[in-house]
């Protein structure tokens, strides 16, 4: 079973810039999650999508951040504009639509630097 | 809202056992999570506790007690490849939203 694909792995950019994060989730699986974990510290939910409805998107900054997951398969997030404080590694996770016992299964994560 | 504690830092020798705590103050509680990560790589499952008690799975087990919002993972046997930080996790509700702690850094020296 392929695992829950995302690109770029790395990306640099400058402030101000703007830039996407592609995530391809596990075959099958409804639930789509956006996550920001900053050095040192655990994953921080930015996004839930059940189907390509969003369930949860409170701490989401959305005045920078969006999020789409069209024909409730693939994903992606974007910033525009980003600052330094988003400097960070943008974890995608799934699950199946299944019980409240379903793990999440994670993505390799894109590391993104701000200069 | 919550508040998921866990040290920051343990260090244990190979073939060691080491406990890993985790206290949680939640407005809801509907299970815990522990995921293992290493350097730069993702997440991964290690276990799931709903009920109180011990669940044990291999090297690792997993013990909660909801009374006291306390959790802890216990890694036996200790090897190398298990140096890694050690995520605790609560879902609050039946949404299967997840709240994780900082994480704990576990180096095991040889």
């Amino acid at each position: 079973e392929a695992g829950v694909a995302q690109s770029p792995r790395y990306k640099i950019i400058e402030k101000r810039q703007s830039v996407a994060f592609w995530c391809n989730p596990i075959s099958g699986h409804a639930t789509l999650y956006w996550y920001q974990q900053i050095l040192g510290q655990g994953p921080k939910l930015l996004i839930q999508f059940q189907n390509n409805g969003v369930v949860d998107d409170s701490q989401l900054p959305k005045d920078r951040f969006s999020a789409e997951r069209l024909k409730g398969v693939d994903s992606t997030l974007k910033i525009q504009p980003a600052k330094l404080e988003d400097s960070a590694v943008y974890l995608c996770a799934s699950s199946p639509l299944a019980g409240v016992s379903d793990e999440q299964f994670f993505g390799p994560g894109t590391r993104l630097t701000v200069l | 809202g919550q508040n998921i504690d866990q040290p920051t830092e343990m260090t244990a020798t190979e073939g060691a056992i080491v406990q890993i705590n985790c206290t949680y103050q939640t407005s809801g509680f509907n299970g815990l999570f522990w995921y293992q990560q290493h350097a730069g790589e993702a997440p991964t499952f290690l276990s799931y506790n709903v009920l109180d008690g011990l669940e044990e799975k291999g090297r690792f087990s997993s013990f909660l007690s909801r009374s006291k919002g306390y959790s802890y993972l216990l890694l036996k046997e200790l090897q190398m490849k298990d140096s890694a930080s050690y995520l605790c996790a609560v879902r609050e509700r039946n949404d299967y939203k997840l709240s994780f702690g900082a994480g704990t850094t576990v180096t095991v020296r040889a």
